[in-house]
């Protein structure tokens, strides 16, 4: 059980391009969903926490109208990465928690996308 | 504001050896400490996670202990395999902040 999809697992667009990433909690609820970008050999970098029916909250240095967050629903979230640069290339993760778990639950992660921007 | 820090970038041991990782942290006194494998292009599984009034947490052949006056966290692999060689990525309490990981190698 607690199974996250990311969609998709890999992706090459073109500079000035968006890109719209999907998460999506298969088979549990899940009220908060986090957002990382990991650069090569480094950690996860916590980008934004996602609510489901509210803004997310951004980590500070990220830029809010740069990855749009959209958590519409109890099952799924979007990253929307707007107007891709080179720099923006990155692996990008997702996870999420159950709904209702306890405060220190583990998180389950998605597999990440891997993003290329040309 | 509080650092996390993962005692080496990578350790390589040889099978069959105990492998110990350190995670150490600072101007924080995290409620949980949580410990993750993530294999090349994929994401985080989690492995353990230890209460700060829990002194030590097994399973099978994982062991973390959590000294919260030291403000360290120690991760053992006893009798490693192979197939233990990812990174492992240490993470505390709610806010899910991570440590840059370390690259474990186990060397047949």
């Amino acid at each position: 059980g607690a199974v996250v999809s990311q969609h998709p697992s890999w992706v090459i667009c073109k500079s000035g391009t968006s890109v719209k990433i999907e998460c999506r909690s298969l088979d549990f609820q899940a009220t908060t969903m986090f957002w990382y970008r990991q650069f090569p050999k480094q950690s996860l970098m916590l980008m934004a926490t996602s609510n489901e029916g509210s803004k997310a909250t951004y980590e500070q240095g990220v830029e809010k109208d740069k990855f749009l967050i959209n958590h519409a629903s109890l099952t799924l979230s979007t990253l929307t990465v707007t107007s891709a640069h080179p720099e923006d290339s990155s692996f990008y993760i997702c996870s999420a928690s159950p709904a209702g778990s306890s405060y220190n639950s583990p998180l389950h992660f998605g597999n990440g996308t891997r993003l290329t921007v040309t | 504001s509080q650092k996390i820090e993962q005692n080496s970038e990578a350790l390589n041991i040889q099978e069959g050896k105990t492998a110990t990782l350190t995670c150490n942290y600072t101007n924080y006194s995290p409620a949980y400490l949580q410990w993750y494998r993530q294999d090349p292009g994929r994401g985080p599984v989690f492995l353990l996670l230890i209460r700060e009034n829990e002194k030590e947490k097994r399973k099978e052949r994982l062991k973390v202990t959590f000294d919260t006056t030291l403000k360290q966290s120690l991760f053992h692999i006893t009798a490693s395999q192979p197939a233990d060689s990812a990174t492992y990525l240490c993470a505390l309490d709610m806010d899910m902040r991570f440590g840059a990981g370390t690259r474990l190698t186990v060397k047949p």
